[in-house]
């Protein structure tokens, strides 16, 4: 059974450093590419961007580019989502999904709340 | 970046009506699009891929149709599971884009 499990919900103050989670299992971690959708509250789903397991190789949305970094350590089949310098807007719900082949999202973590407030 | 445009953002509907959301996107990306569910408090959950597939052990009341920039989801008798919040999304070309969203409401 293909499962993506995130890390908890974390509280951060603006400034501060975060890493988030996802652990991949009941799959080939390094044959496929893992995504983050950010989700503000109440609003819509955002693509932030994707991270093929096997080589790293990164693909960025313009509106997030810079702002944070994607990563994975395929030892561990694990994919990550850092801030090196969070801001209050940065509050949101942040989802990692699975790339299907070529298609879109096939499968989903249950989603790691960051709240940013001083 | 390719806009989605999805229609309406909201819509109240009764058990059982047939209900359709449309997505446009402002140029051709194939069937490059798939469709998504989210309940309050919950992950996404794919409905429909490659614009028309019905991912497995969805209900065949959901159905998508289109190509190039016009798409459709039609749920043909909505239950009350369905109420729920729905979202494209074109993976055609880099950065993928959302729709903004249609909220399904009850009447």
């Amino acid at each position: 059974e293909v499962q993506l499990v995130q890390s908890g919900a974390e509280v951060k103050k603006p400034g501060e450093s975060l890493k988030i989670s996802c652990k991949g299992s009941g799959y080939r971690f390094t044959s496929y590419w893992i995504g983050w959708v950010r989700q503000m509250p109440g609003k819509g789903l955002e693509w932030m961007g994707l991270i093929y397991s096997g080589d790293s190789d990164t693909r960025y949305s313009p509106s997030f580019q810079g702002q944070v970094t994607i990563s994975a350590d395929k030892s561990i089949t694990t994919a990550y989502l850092q801030w090196s310098s969070l801001k209050a807007s940065d509050t949101a719900m942040y989802y990692c999904a699975r790339r299907d082949r070529e298609g879109d999202f096939d499968y989903w973590g249950q989603g790691t709340l960051v709240t940013v407030s001083s | 970046d390719i806009q989605m445009t999805q229609s309406p953002s909201s819509l109240s509907a009764s058990v059982g009506d047939r209900v359709t959301i449309t997505c446009r996107a402002s140029q051709d990306i194939r069937n490059d699009l798939g469709w998504y569910q989210q309940k309050p408090g919950k992950a996404p959950k794919r409905l429909i891929y490659d614009a028309s597939s019905l991912q497995s052990g969805v209900p065949s009341r959901f159905s998508g149709s289109g190509s190039g920039t016009e798409f459709t989801l039609t749920i043909s008798s909505l239950q009350p599971e369905d109420f729920a919040t729905y979202y494209c999304l074109q993976h055609n070309n880099y950065p993928w884009t959302f729709g903004q969203g249609t909220k399904v409401e009850i009447k």
